[in-house]
């Protein structure tokens, strides 16, 4: 099965700075890559699918890029509802698997 | 707006079987693929199958042996058993349905989890 690695495991940041959230990929998966966003006690947040498509009513400063088994998302300034754990999920190859998560913290 | 709710038992013997229910509302169960996906308390996510409105499914091989995902269109439901739990499979379970006709995710709705506790 393919492995993704998120990097870093946390990352400390201020509202209104820039965050870069990292997922590799064990093999290429194409551009079949997606990020979710989990608050604590509640279900994860589709955001970003296939690679750098918006899902439906999320908002501009969430952003996709990558290809093959190195992806990035960013948060262009972060608001204070953006802070939680990020999860990036490949389709390529069965079975489906997600990365270990970043969690963004103030 | 669709919505998914998880249902059943909360607390489940060692070597007994995990039964869970998801009920979609606000859409048909049609033309979807609809998986559940679990988190142990403090950890990652792992995908454990797929069914689909005809019947046909997809496990994780590393469940497979124990996992059976069934669906009910008259009900707009579909379920989920795990046979022989251990405490391994202590977690919040999620049901979720699949973005268009993808198979492997992502996913677009989810359920809001149902944690499952196995013990004695």
């Amino acid at each position: 099965e393919i492995v993704l690695t998120q990097s870093p495991a946390t990352l400390s940041l201020s509202p209104g700075e820039r965050a870069t959230l990292s997922c590799r990929a064990s093999q290429s998966v194409s551009n079949y890559l997606a990020w979710y966003q989990q608050k604590r006690d509640q279900a994860p947040r589709l955001l970003i699918y296939d690679t750098s498509n918006r899902a439906t009513g999320i908002p501009a400063r969430f952003s996709g890029s990558g290809s093959a088994t190195d992806f990035t998302l960013t948060i262009s300034s972060l608001e204070p509802e953006d802070f939680a754990v990020y999860y990036c999920q490949q389709r390529y190859s069965w079975p489906p698997t997600f990365g270990g998560g970043t969690k963004v913290e103030i | 707006q669709v919505q998914l709710q998880e249902s059943g038992p909360g607390l489940v013997k060692p070597s007994e079987t995990l039964s869970l229910t998801c009920t979609v509302s606000g859409g048909s169960i049609s033309n979807y693929y609809w998986s559940w996906v679990r988190q142990p308390p403090g950890e990652g996510l792992e995908w454990i199958g797929y069914v689909f409105y005809t019947g046909s499914t997809n496990y994780n091989p590393s469940l497979k042996s124990r996992v059976t995902i069934s669906v009910d269109t008259s009900k707009n439901q579909f379920s989920l058993k795990l046979s022989a739990v251990t405490a391994a499979d202590t977690a919040v379970y999620y049901c979720a349905r699949g973005l268009r006709a993808y198979t492997y995710g992502p996913w677009d709705y989810w359920g809001q989890g149902s944690l499952v506790i196995v013990s004695s």
